[in-house]
């Protein structure tokens, strides 16, 4: 069944760079466009941006646009966020999810706490 | 770009209707999402494209857009309805990927 599988928790200095990892199964990995979503402590959703596995373009919210990079290895169907210069209000949940007729399957989430 | 707005809270009684409304401020009709969030779960897909149901989702689970307002409504509604739903929509000018403020559901 389609499964994606993410990285664990991680806990990271303000200032500091986090990579979080996605890896796909079930389904082929370069037909669907990967986004990634962020849910900060009893907050709601926030859209990152997507990542097409396939030509490895990418589209950043341009909240984040220069301090986000999307990549893919599609050699271990893994899509990777990683996210630059920390901050407190960066500590959230960050959720990757498949795309698929324009909705949205998500991955169990990767918990990234900032904090000194 | 869009704007969806969602009431941040809503109760209902067990075997009841809820519909849950999402504005936009958009015009023509983009396809809405709907996403169940339980607490500390991943969100969910329940509706998508205004109307369509993922197989696995109950058929309780319905949704509905006119004019400016799509509607998620849950009839019958149980105890593990109880959830956050979001609304969400892909903003096709501006490639963009937009989210409601959820909605709190309360069965009492």
């Amino acid at each position: 069944q389609v499964q994606l599988v993410q990285s664990g928790a991680e806990v990271k200095r303000p200032g500091a760079s986090v990579k979080v990892s996605c890896k796909a199964s079930g389904y082929t990995f370069t037909g669907h466009y990967i986004h990634w979503v962020r849910q900060a402590p009893g907050q709601g959703l926030e859209w990152l941006g997507w990542i097409n596995p396939n030509s490895g373009g990418v589209n950043y919210a341009p909240k984040f646009q220069g301090r986000v990079t999307f990549t893919r290895d599609t050699s271990i169907n893994t899509a990777l966020l990683e996210l630059n210069g920390l901050t407190s209000g960066d500590t959230a949940v960050y959720y990757c999810a498949r795309e698929y007729e324009l909705a949205l399957y998500w991955g169990q989430g990767s918990l990234v706490i900032v904090s000194s | 770009s869009y704007v969806l707005t969602q009431p941040p809270s809503m109760s209902v009684a067990p075997g009841q209707t809820a519909r849950i409304p999402c504005g936009g401020n958009y015009s023509g009709s983009p396809g809405v999402n709907w996403y169940q969030q339980r607490p500390g779960q991943a969100p969910v897909l329940v509706v998508y494209d205004n109307t369509d149901r993922p197989s696995g989702i109950p058929e309780r689970f319905s949704g509905s857009n006119s004019g400016n307002t799509a509607t998620l409504t849950i009839s019958g509604v149980e105890a593990g309805d109880e959830a956050d739903y979001y609304c969400q929509v892909w903003d096709s000018t501006s490639d963009l990927v937009i989210f409601g403020g959820g909605t709190k559901l309360t069965v009492l």
